[in-house]
């Protein structure tokens, strides 16, 4: 069973804080993806990264950065958290092959006051 | 634009109901077709998916979908819902609609509520 996990389900920050999300996938998958989750908006793509050190912006880049040191581990970091980034953030994983399909961890619930 | 369009932000039905979930997208060229379910207090997970070869495709719990390319369409169909199938729904499109076949693009989601 592929498994994602997120370091936090729910997180409470200050404006201007600089917040770290963890993202640890254990089926060696080559993708990681970072997502926001907002009511009536669905998903959107936040970050991409397809290889260590190897990033890719989305569709919402703006007040986001990621870092990917290792295989497993995906981070999505926001400098100086601003309160239009609370937000539920949903970590994804995936194999390079077209037909492969994104595994989920369980999301960062995260308020930003 | 929104390119992956769900018809219904909120659907009642009670339990023994027929179902059906619209999603269109945009584009038409090649594309993979997904519908994620996430339950309630669960984490986001594959109901079904399209590549490739019958356009009717059975996925996990009785869930079923069309491939209609004529219409650009991959509805979501149960005959008989359950009220454990309170859940929300998101249709997603992979293909040069999302910047390619790794990435995907998600609809707004459809919140079902199945009364006992």
């Amino acid at each position: 069973d592929v498994k994602v996990t997120q370091s936090s389900r729910y997180l409470v920050k200050r404006t201007g804080e600089k917040v770290f999300l963890e993202c640890v996938q254990d089926m060696d998958h080559e993708n990681m993806f970072w997502y926001r989750q907002d009511p009536g908006l669905g998903l959107r793509l936040i970050y991409f990264s397809y290889d260590v050190k190897m990033k890719e912006k989305g569709d919402i880049p703006e007040g986001y950065s990621v870092s990917r040191e290792k295989k497993e581990r995906f981070s999505l970091i926001l400098e100086s958290a601003s309160t239009n980034q609370t937000s539920m953030y949903l970590c994804a994983s995936s194999f390079e092959r077209q037909e492969d399909t994104q595994y989920f961890g369980p999301g960062t619930r995260l308020t930003v006051l | 634009a929104q390119s992956v369009s769900q018809h219904n932000h909120h659907v009642i039905l009670s339990e023994a109901a027929s179902l059906e979930l619209g999603c269109n997208y945009s584009y038409g060229g090649t594309v993979n077709l997904f519908w994620y379910v996430q339950y309630p207090g669960q984490h986001l997970q594959l109901l079904l998916k399209y590549f490739s070869g019958d356009p009717l495709v059975k996925g996990i719990k009785g869930f079923e979908a069309e491939f209609i390319k004529s219409k650009f369409s991959f509805n979501l169909r149960k005959p008989s819902v359950q009220w454990s199938d309170t859940a929300e729904y998101f249709c997603a499109v992979s293909g040069m609609i999302s910047g390619g076949y790794n990435k995907l693009i998600f609809g707004a989601g459809t919140r079902l509520a199945v009364h006992p």
